[in-house]
This record gives C-alpha cells, structure tokens and sequence, in this order.
C-alpha cells in the first residue's frame, strides 16, 4: 500500500522525444508537488497543484505540462526533451498547503536523455 | 528572500555516537515550518521530522531532535546513538508560506562507521 507512488521508476529516452511521468497518492491529501533533483542532489520544485488547481508554477520551460486529472493524481508531461533534462522527478504530496504539512515523497523517476 | 543553508557538506561518525547537522535559514516571515528529510542512497525522500516557527519546545521523533533556536535562525537536526542505517543525504527545508514553495538546502552526508 504505497503512499505516493510514481511510474516509470526510470525512463531513458532520445533528446526531441516526448515523455510523460504518473503520480498517484492514497493518503487524501489536497496538494501535489512536482521536484527535480540535479546530478548535485539539490532539490527544487517545478509545480504545486491544490485541489487540482496550479499554485505554484516555478521558472521552468513550458516544454514541461503538469496535469492534476483529480486529487489523487499529477502527471508532468515533458516535450522535446533535452540533455539538460536528465534528472531524478520527485511527485509529492501534502494534506494541505500551509506551512506545516510535511510532504511524503514518492520514489522518483530517474530520467536519462541521450 | 528565503534561504535555506546546510555548511557541512559531508561527515563521519562512529556507530552509537551522535552527531548534529547544521541547518541556518532566513525568512521575514514570523509563520514558517522547518523539515527534515533523509534520502538514502536508494534514492527515496524520506520526511523525519518538523518544527513550527511558534512551536516552543524543540521537537523530537525517536532518535532525531531539533535542536530549534529562533533568534539565531537555526535548526539542527540531531540524530542520537547513530545506527548504519543512518548513512544517508539529510536535508532540511523551510517553507514560509501557505501558497509557497518548500526550499531546500544542500544537503549533508553522513557516513556512519562501524
């Protein structure tokens, strides 16, 4: 019974392709997140989506799409991809938005783009 | 601007000792939450432990502590009686608003040794 999980766990593809990363989470939780994870470990978020609705929308290429279908899911579409789009995708979520919800973190997407 | 910093860059520590991570942060904002998270070299992100900007008693889960000091803008995570299992990135984070985003710092490993 995962809490946020994440498909697919790695995804290796050619640059210019497009490719589409799921997320899912069980708790009931409100608010979904999007991070990317650098080959340096530093972690920074994309997109936050409340009740389905876009919260945060970080400086990121429009070649990244999030789509929330319902609260339970968070899709981050990528088109044309890049070499600089090699990176581990972090999905989370949080019962809410406020300050002090910790954020639970589903597995990763470790993505390669050759 | 929020700021988030974590000096240590890397530490050893022996087996059953403790050892106490670093975190400084910088917000004009009096409600703010403080995280900590363990990433494994498996890769998950895993939530330890948090603190509110008006919590008065540090906060505590299991073996971890946070050793919270306000007015030096500081959060030190502390593990007690380390285990190998402990070996791992810890990051702390900060988020200083409802509809913002959490930041993270840039981490510490921590390699325990038998």
């Amino acid at each position: 019974d995962t809490a946020v999980s994440q498909t697919p766990k790695y995804l290796v593809t050619q640059m210019g392709n497009d490719k589409s990363i799921k997320c899912e989470q069980n708790l009931g939780h409100d608010t979904m997140y999007w991070y990317k994870q650098d080959s340096k470990k530093f972690l920074k978020i994309m997109f936050s989506y409340n009740n389905k609705e876009l919260i945060i929308n970080e400086t990121v290429p429009n070649r990244f799409s999030p789509k929330s279908p319902d609260k339970a899911h968070l899709n981050l579409h990528i088109n044309s991809l890049e070499l600089g789009d090699s990176a581990v995708y972090f999905c989370a979520s949080s019962q809410g938005a406020g300050v002090a919800y910790e954020q639970y973190f589903g597995p990763g997407t470790r993505l390669t783009v050759t | 601007a929020q700021k988030i910093t974590q000096t240590q860059p890397g530490m050893f520590v022996q087996e059953k000792e403790a050892v106490t991570l670093d975190c400084t942060y910088d917000t004009s904002d009096q409600s703010y939450g403080l995280f900590w998270y363990k990433q494994p070299s498996s890769g998950e992100m895993i939530f330890l432990i948090y603190q509110g900007s008006y919590d008065e008693q540090n906060a505590t889960e299991g073996r971890y502590s946070l050793n919270f000091q306000k007015a030096r803008k500081s959060a030190n995570l502390v593990i007690s009686a380390s285990q190998l299992g402990d070996s791992a990135m810890y990051f702390c984070a900060m988020k200083a608003d409802s509809w913002g985003k959490l930041q993270f710092g840039a981490g510490t490993q921590v390699v325990v040794t038998p």
